[in-house]
């Protein structure tokens, strides 16, 4: 089945700190990869949308100057967190949908949980 | 996308089938019914997804009603470790591929 693998899963750095967050997709291609953000006992909510080759799409509220994200190639998006703060903390998780077919469903990485100090 | 709602939880008794309701009243014709679940500190998990008949895969079995109002996902013989959030969105093939989460079931199977 399709795999969705998320690098690394779990990152603990001083506040300042820049984070680079990998998400790949292992077995098939992805032209569209999607980032989401889950705090503690709440929903997953969806930060933005990573496009193969072009600028991502981010979600109201969501700052593309500190959510920076990349995706040079079909099978790899980073999300960099720039300057990461205490109240960025949270549970990061990518996604990606194998093929063209419009119904195909997403699969997700298994998340990397950031701890700022 | 059209809004869901779920119990915010529910038990059921190890080896017994877990029947999980979903609302989704303002389904449109062109929204598929995804179930996904999270099990503690992973990522979502998918489970199964229809769009009129009902659907069954070694995971789960969707049921949607006639008039597509809503659905129940039913998981035969729970197991501890089916315990997790599971999640039930509606989704317009034609409005791209992202995904709306709600609140979801916390399911609970005991021993």
């Amino acid at each position: 089945g399709a795999v969705v693998s998320q690098h690394p899963s779990r990152v603990i750095c001083k506040s300042g700190t820049s984070v680079k967050i990998e998400c790949r997709s292992l077995d098939f291609q992805a032209t569209t990869m999607f980032w989401y953000r889950q705090f503690p006992k709440q929903s997953l909510m969806l930060m933005a949308t990573s496009n193969e080759g072009s600028k991502a799409t981010y979600e109201q509220g969501v700052e593309k100057d500190k959510f920076l994200i990349n995706h040079a190639s079909l099978t790899l998006s980073t999300l960099t967190v720039t300057s990461a703060h205490p109240e960025d903390s949270s549970f990061y998780i990518c996604s990606a949908t194998p093929g063209q077919l419009v119904n195909q469903p997403q699969h997700f990485g298994d998340g990397t949980r950031l701890s700022i100090l | 996308d059209a809004k869901t709602t779920q119990p915010p939880s529910m038990d059921c008794a190890e080896g017994r089938a877990a029947n999980l309701p979903c609302n989704h009243s303002t389904i449109s014709g062109n929204e598929y019914v995804y179930w996904y679940r999270q099990i503690h500190s992973q990522g979502p998990q998918y489970i199964i997804h229809g769009l009129k008949n009902n659907e069954t895969n070694e995971m789960a079995s969707l049921i949607i009603t006639e008039d597509r109002k809503s659905s129940t996902l039913i998981l035969p013989h729970a197991t501890l470790r089916d315990t997790a959030v599971y999640y039930c969105i509606v989704r317009d093939y034609n409005a791209g591929n992202m995904l709306t989460f709600g609140g979801g079931t916390r399911l609970m199977v005991k021993p």
